[in-house]
């Protein structure tokens, strides 16, 4: 299995415009999880699903944010309109559902809004 | 409410060592404990978890249920070692979500 892929791996652009970030998970993983790291901030958790479904969204900053997984192997986050405060690296993982079962993280994506 | 604290965001030492990563947790339940380690520029990776007891790269962590603490040891540090360091914990209410702690910056010097 090739693990959690990310795309971009790298995104720079002006604010204002729409990003959106792209996540494959591990087959057979039904959760699925998108974090923000930033040096100030640490890791942040912004929203996770099991079985495709939403189940937290708590984390998500604001309306700007938004998250969707229409099937088990795909899941976007998209920032619409983007502000310099959204740059932070988002990683996104997956894990089979269940307490002790570990996280996998993709390779992450490094987003710089100028 | 579950919370994970890590009182030291940067932790330096030198190579040969010894290294202790602390963790404190907050969870009324019966928790599952993970490390998370996270080298430059990479993913984070999964490096132990306290039901599996295992050592891994020289690491060990115990449950100290009295404390409340899941603090990461290894005897002898190595440059390798040098990254940034996660607890988490999951708790049965929460279903597979992990909190995570602030991290831990560790630095080896040689």
């Amino acid at each position: 299995d090739a693990g959690v892929i990310q795309s971009p791996r790298h995104e720079v652009t002006e604010m204002g415009q729409e990003v959106t970030l792209r996540c494959k998970p591990i087959s057979g993983h039904n959760s699925l999880f998108w974090y923000r790291q930033t040096m100030m901030r640490g890791l942040e958790l912004l929203i996770y699903f099991n079985n495709n479904v939403p189940i937290d969204d708590s984390g998500m900053p604001e309306d700007r944010f938004s998250a969707k997984m229409p099937n088990a192997s795909f899941s976007t986050l998209k920032i619409q309109p983007s502000e310099p405060r959204d740059s932070a690296v988002y990683f996104c993982a997956s894990s089979s559902q269940g307490t002790s079962q570990p996280q996998h993280f993709g390779d992450g994506t490094r987003l710089s809004i100028l | 409410a579950q919370r994970v604290t890590q009182p030291e965001k940067l932790l330096s030492v030198f190579k040969g060592a010894p290294v202790e990563l602390k963790c404190n947790y907050s969870y009324s339940g019966s928790p599952e404990l993970f490390w998370y380690v996270q080298y430059s520029r990479q993913r984070l990776q999964l490096l132990l978890r306290h039901i599996s007891r295992e050592s891994i790269k020289g690491f060990t962590a115990d449950l100290n249920k009295g404390e409340t603490s899941f603090h990461l040891k290894k005897p002898f540090a190595q440059e390798e070692d040098s990254a940034m360091y996660y607890c988490a914990l999951s708790g049965h209410a929460s279903g597979s979500r992990l909190t995570f702690g602030e991290g831990t910056q560790l630095t080896v010097n040689p």
